[in-house]
């Protein structure tokens, strides 16, 4: 059974940095992109941030480009988000999601976490 | 990068069939086969329903069916049942190594 479990969330000032982590089982790790996912209380979904299963394809959305940094540790199962100079419009439940194959920019994610809460104060 | 375009609600009785559309432009929804869509229940996670079109996950519904013309993908829902009430979001490439989502549509079965 393919199981995300995000953590590293929280109540953060507005400027500081957070890094969530996500620990992924139940499949082969290395084998699937990931994505960082989000939604902001009551609002819909936004895509954040995408990483193919080699670290070797990397993207971002527009607003988080040069704040955020995704990264994976394929040895140990596990997915990042480096959140730096958070801001109050980044206050939203941060979902790590499984790729349908290697490549985030051609697959869209299948499995998806619970997310973690992060809230940004200004 | 703007969300693409969803009616922002539809609804429909039990037995009907509904279609929720996802507008998008050349650069994106018309260039990719690659729109997929999800279910989302209140408090829960997304659900991947169909991907690359029109193509149904193992488990889903065949009362679920995704379709495309140009800029524009549509999810059809037959058969409705009480069960399907949820927000629907589509979901596709746009290029530059992004991607995006649709502002999602709140389906109320009546």
């Amino acid at each position: 059974e393919v199981q995300l479990v995000e953590s590293g969330g929280g109540l953060v000032q507005s400027g500081r940095s957070l890094r969530l982590s996500c620990a992924a089982s139940g499949f082969t790790f290395d084998d699937y992109a990931m994505h960082w996912v989000r939604q902001a209380p009551g609002k819909g979904l936004e895509w954040v941030s995408g990483i193919s299963w080699n670290s070797g394809n990397i993207g971002y959305m527009d607003s988080v480009k040069g704040r955020f940094t995704i990264s994976r540790d394929n040895a140990k199962k596990s997915l990042f988000l480096q959140m730096n100079s958070l801001r109050a419009d980044d206050t939203a439940l941060y979902y790590c999601a499984k790729s349908v194959s290697l490549d985030y920019t051609t697959s869209c994610p299948d499995y998806w976490g619970q997310g973690t809460l992060v809230s940004v104060s200004s | 990068q703007s969300a693409l375009t969803q009616p922002a609600s539809v609804s429909g009785s039990p037995g009907q069939s509904i279609s929720i559309s996802c507008t998008g432009t050349s650069s994106d929804v018309g260039s990719y086969n690659s729109v997929s869509w999800y279910q989302q229940q209140p408090g829960k996670a997304p659900k991947l329903m169909i991907y690359e079109d029109n193509k149904r996950p193992s488990g889903v519904s065949n009362r679920f069916s995704g379709s495309k013309s140009g800029n524009t993908a549509s999810l059809t829902i037959s058969g409705l049942q009480a069960e399907d009430e949820a927000d629907y979001y589509c979901y596709s490439y746009a290029g530059s190594n992004t991607l995006i989502f649709g502002g999602g549509t709140k389906l109320t079965v009546l």
